[in-house]
C-alpha cells in the first residue's frame, strides 16, 4: 500500500535559518504529492502541492520538488520566520487511490526570534 | 465563505458514552472524509464518503459510524466511547478526484478526551 515517511521531529530553528524537512514516499505509478502545515490550534491546509515528476510546488517561501528516481519531496524554505513555527505534513494521493491521502507522521517546526 | 466546519470543538467523554461529531461544508464537494491525529502518528483515515447515501471504511473504522444523508453534512458517531478514542478528530471534504491535484479542505478539528 500506500505509505509516506518525514523526518523525526521536532525541529528548532533561529530566524533566517534554512529549512529542510524529508519526505520520502512509497506508491506505486506515479501519485501527487502534498505539503500541508497546521498552525497552532487550527486545522490543516494546503502549503504546496505537484502532481507529476519533476515538478516544483511552491508558495509562501516555501519550495518541494517531485523527485521519481528517490521517491522523494523534501520540503525547504531559504530563510524561515517565527511566523513559520507549525506541525508540517508531507501526503500523497495515489494513482488508484480515488480521493484518499496518505499521510506522514508530522514534523513540529519551532523557530526562534 | 465557512469552508467546513466541525462542532464541538474540544468534548469530554466518560467511558461508555456515546456522541456525534458534526462537520458540515458548504463547497458541495463530493468527498468527505474523517481522520484522527495522534501524536507520532500522523493523521490516520477513520471513514470516508464519495456522495450522500456512500460510504465505507478507511484505516481505522473500529468504534465508529457514519452516515451521508445529505452533501453538506458527514455526522461521526462514537457508539460507545474509550480511553483509545481519545484524540483530536478532522473532518475534509474535497471535489471527487478529476485530477491528482485536487485540494482537502479541513475543519478546525474536535479535540475529544474519553476519561
Amino acid at each position: 500500500g500506500n505509505s509516506v515517511t518525514q523526518m523525526e521531529g521536532p525541529v528548532t530553528l533561529s530566524e533566517e535559518a534554512f529549512l529542510t524537512i524529508n519526505c520520502t514516499y512509497t506508491a506505486t505509478g506515479y501519485p501527487s504529492l502534498f505539503w500541508y502545515v497546521q498552525y497552532p490550534g487550527e486545522g490543516l491546509q494546503l502549503l504546496l502541492k505537484a502532481t507529476k515528476a519533476d515538478d516544483k510546488g511552491s508558495n509562501k517561501g516555501f519550495e518541494a520538488t517531485y523527485r521519481k528516481e528517490t521517491t522523494s519531496f523534501h520540503l525547504e524554505k531559504g530563510s524561515v520566520q517565527v511566523s513559520d513555527s507549525a506541525v508540517y505534513f508531507c501526503a500523497l494521493r495515489g494513482e488508484t487511490s480515488g480521493s484518499r491521502l496518505t499521510f506522514g507522521e508530522g514534523t513540529q517546526l519551532t523557530v526562534n526570534p | 465563505n465557512a469552508g467546513v466546519t466541525q462542532t464541538p470543538k474540544f468534548q469530554v467523554l466518560k467511558t461508555g458514552q456515546s456522541m456525534t461529531l458534526q462537520c458540515a461544508q458548504d463547497m458541495n464537494h463530493e468527498y468527505m472524509s474523517w481522520y484522527r491525529q495522534d501524536p507520532g502518528m500522523g493523521l490516520r483515515l477513520i471513514h470516508y464518503s464519495v456522495g450522500a447515501g456512500i460510504t465505507d471504511q478507511g484505516e481505522v473504522p473500529n468504534g465508529y459510524n457514519v452516515s451521508r444523508s445529505t452533501t453538506e453534512d458527514f455526522p461521526l458517531r462514537l457508539l460507545s466511547a474509550a480511553p483509545s478514542q481519545t484524540s483530536v478528530y478532522f473532518c475534509a471534504s474535497s471535489y471527487l478526484r478529476t485530477g491528482g491535484g485536487t485540494e482537502a479542505f479541513f475543519g478546525q478539528g474536535t479535540r475529544l478526551t474519553v476519561v
